[in-house]
């Protein structure tokens, strides 16, 4: 596609349910970030996929997120009894490869909002 | 742990007129990238500008341009002849270069531009 493609764009969910966010990255692009963005606040790292592996998930909160990556390309953040906390805009991004000299190209992210 | 810090939560501009955004940044690190992001109301990041640290040569992108300071540990950024269209929220972000792909993103400053 022709940029990083993030759905729902919006997810209006009760606490105690699981959700699933989609990241689809701009093909042929092998780095894919998901980032997390609470109100007022900067963005937070989550998780980093090299092809299919996660080389850093240092950021996943706690052990109710998961977030897999298929093929080398679509990738879901799951969030499993979401707490009113984790209500935010949850981006992604993608770039070509990793490392600093690779521009990172952002979806609109999804917001979340736990009632 | 590296930390970002902006410390002005809004700014405000006339068009046409130049604003400095501040930015200043915690780490241990010798070699690392600083960015500078902006969000529109989309939530779309798009990068701005960014800086090497081995660079001395401040960078320069059009009407964008930063003032890099490493040993104070400043990068603020320029917006030279403002336009209605860069009001948006801004994020100074920094990267090492040590192999960490993950950004560490200050809280952001809202630029208001007035017509």
């Amino acid at each position: 596609g022709a940029g990083v493609s993030q759905s729902p764009s919006n997810k209006v969910t009760e606490k105690g349910k699981d959700v699933e966010l989609r990241c689809d990255p701009i093909s042929g692009h092998t780095a894919l970030y998901w980032y997390r963005q609470s109100l007022g606040q900067g963005l937070e790292f989550l998780i980093y996929f090299q092809g299919n592996s996660a080389p850093d998930k240092s950021g996943l909160p706690s052990d109710r997120f998961s977030a897999e990556r298929t093929g080398g390309s679509v990738s879901t953040l799951t969030i499993q009894r979401t707490q009113q906390e984790d209500s935010a805009v949850y981006l992604c991004a993608s770039s070509y490869g990793p490392g600093a000299d690779e521009k990172l190209f952002f979806g609109s992210g999804t917001q979340l909002s736990v009632l | 742990a590296q930390t970002v810090t902006q410390s002005q939560p809004e700014m405000s501009v006339q068009e046409a007129e130049t604003v400095t955004l501040s930015c200043t940044y915690d780490t241990s690190e010798s070699d690392y990238y600083l960015f500078w992001y902006k969000q529109p109301p989309s939530r779309q990041m798009i990068l701005v500008i960014r800086q090497e640290a081995y660079k001395q040569q401040n960078a320069t992108e059009n009407r964008f341009s930063v003032n890099f300071q490493k040993a104070a540990k400043s990068f603020s950024l320029k917006i030279s002849d403002s336009q209605l269209g860069d009001a948006a929220m801004y994020f100074c972000a920094y990267r090492s270069a040590s192999g960490s792909e993950k950004l560490v993103f200050g809280k952001g400053t809202k630029l208001t531009v007035n017509p």
